[in-house]
């Protein structure tokens, strides 16, 4: 069975501090993995990784695979109080399979 | 990326009856999908809309449960049937634009009484 798992489960930090999510995943054919971050029902995409060790980055976020160790990171900088939310990962399979298996989530609280 | 609408956005329903949500897309899309998220849970697709055959539903999911509708490459509807307290969820469409890459509509929060 894929297996998907997010840690730390929740996260309470000050605003302008650094946080890492790390997402570890057990599945066969992995194909891709994705970041959403989740405020109130609708995740919201942020990042779609294939290849280890390429950074993918927008603004204070940025993200990284590791195909070999099988986890994902995904870095915010700078936290401002609008990153407080659900960050999900979630993990592709192989071509054919379009299902998505997700993560529990880490919330994310910022503290101003 | 393509903009995904929702309705109902929320409701409130009684025990035993049915509530079908609508999915709608403003482009063509070849996949979509139907995913709920239980209070405190993550999200777990229920099934694969199909346009033009039967949805393919992922395990513990049955059509008699959720009937699915997929009569074009916009629009997708998702029934939840003889309800009960533990169908309360937030149920979410999404659809497939680029590779690999999934996009959600805002969602239906329904709470059954």
């Amino acid at each position: 069975e894929d297996k998907v798992v997010q840690s730390p489960l929740s996260l309470v930090v000050h605003e302008g501090d650094t946080v890492t999510l790390n997402c570890s995943y057990e599945v066969t054919n992995f194909r891709s993995l994705l970041w959403y971050k989740q405020e109130k029902k609708a995740p919201t995409f942020l990042f779609m990784l294939t290849s280890s060790g390429i950074e993918k980055k927008s603004g204070r976020l940025s993200s990284i695979l590791d195909k070999k160790e099988l986890f994902s990171i995904l870095n915010i900088t700078a936290t401002q109080t609008g990153d407080s939310a659900i960050y999900l990962c979630a993990v592709r399979v192989q071509r054919g399979n379009e299902k998505l298996t997700f993560g529990t989530g880490t919330r994310l609280t910022i503290i101003p | 990326s393509a903009v995904i609408s929702q309705k109902p956005s929320r409701d409130i329903c009684q025990r035993g009856t049915s509530l079908t949500i609508q999915c709608q897309v403003d482009s063509q899309v070849t996949m979509m999908f139907w995913y709920r998220q239980q209070p405190g849970q993550s999200l777990t697709l229920i099934a694969t809309a199909n346009q033009g055959s039967e949805a393919t539903y992922e395990s513990g999911f049955v059509i008699d449960k959720f009937p699915i509708s997929r009569p074009n490459l916009t629009f997708s509807t998702l029934t939840v049937s003889n309800m009960s307290p533990e169908d309360s969820s937030i149920y979410l469409c999404s659809v497939e634009e680029a590779v690999d890459e999934q996009f959600f509509g805002p969602g239906t929060r329904l709470t059954v009484l």
